[in-house]
């Protein structure tokens, strides 16, 4: 079956410092991936996506590229703000034609940002 | 235009009662997936739902049951409650069975 493996935090940086939060998947075919994010008593929001492999999804200054030879999908981010601190997980879906959307999540990477 | 919203914010339950959790999709969405997040865990799959009827399903016992209704919206139901069932309860909901909609801001149940 599906299943996604997140680097264990709690990840501490200061701000401006280089983030990444390392992601495996093991999957069947060409899965959809996704980097979802968790404030602080707040529901899951969308980070950013990619569907098919070497696609680089970006958004508020993440980015993440489907690596399939690698089976990863890392998060990046140049220089991290306080504001960034929130619980970061990678999920996965199965390819768009299946009809099955269900969203495999990893366990979640917690992101604290120092001033 | 609201995104998803779901009732009740938090619940407070004993071992053995039932409960009902709500779920109204985000407007122009027709298809909501529910999900069940144990405190420190990634969310876990429980089912969803399409046309009102369940078209996929996670690794969830029977005691987890669903409907949703022609307005779209959704319940999520549990009977038989364990302690492990104390967790946050997620809706998503998206246009067809697209898995990149929205969540809401989830239910926490708690089981006593």
């Amino acid at each position: 079956g599906n299943s996604v493996t997140q680097m264990e935090g709690p990840v501490t940086l200061s701000e401006e410092a280089f983030l990444t939060i390392n992601c495996t998947y093991t999957a069947t075919g060409y899965p959809s991936l996704f980097w979802y994010v968790q404030y602080p008593g707040e529901g899951l929001q969308l980070l950013l996506k990619a569907t098919k492999a070497d696609d680089k999804g970006s958004n508020k200054g993440f980015e993440a590229t489907y690596r399939k030879e690698t089976t990863s999908f890392h998060l990046e981010k140049g220089s991290v703000q306080v504001s960034d601190s929130a619980v970061y997980f990678c999920a996965l879906s199965d390819p768009v034609d299946t009809g099955r959307r269900a969203l495999t999540f990893g366990s979640g990477t917690r992101l604290q940002v120092q001033p | 235009d609201a995104g998803v919203t779901q009732s009740p914010t938090h619940l407070i339950k004993t071992r053995g009662q039932q409960v009902t959790l709500r779920c109204s999709p985000k407007s122009g969405h027709d298809t909501v997936s529910w999900y069940q997040q144990a405190l420190g865990q990634g969310p876990q799959f429980i089912f969803q739902y399409y046309e009102e009827e369940e078209r996929q399903r996670g690794n969830f016992p029977d005691r987890f049951s669903g409907h949703q209704f022609p307005n779209y919206s959704s319940e999520l139901n549990v009977n038989a409650l364990l302690l492990g069932d104390s967790a946050l309860y997620l809706c998503a909901s998206s246009l067809g069975a697209g898995g990149d909609g929205g969540f809401g801001p989830g239910t926490r149940l708690t089981v006593l």
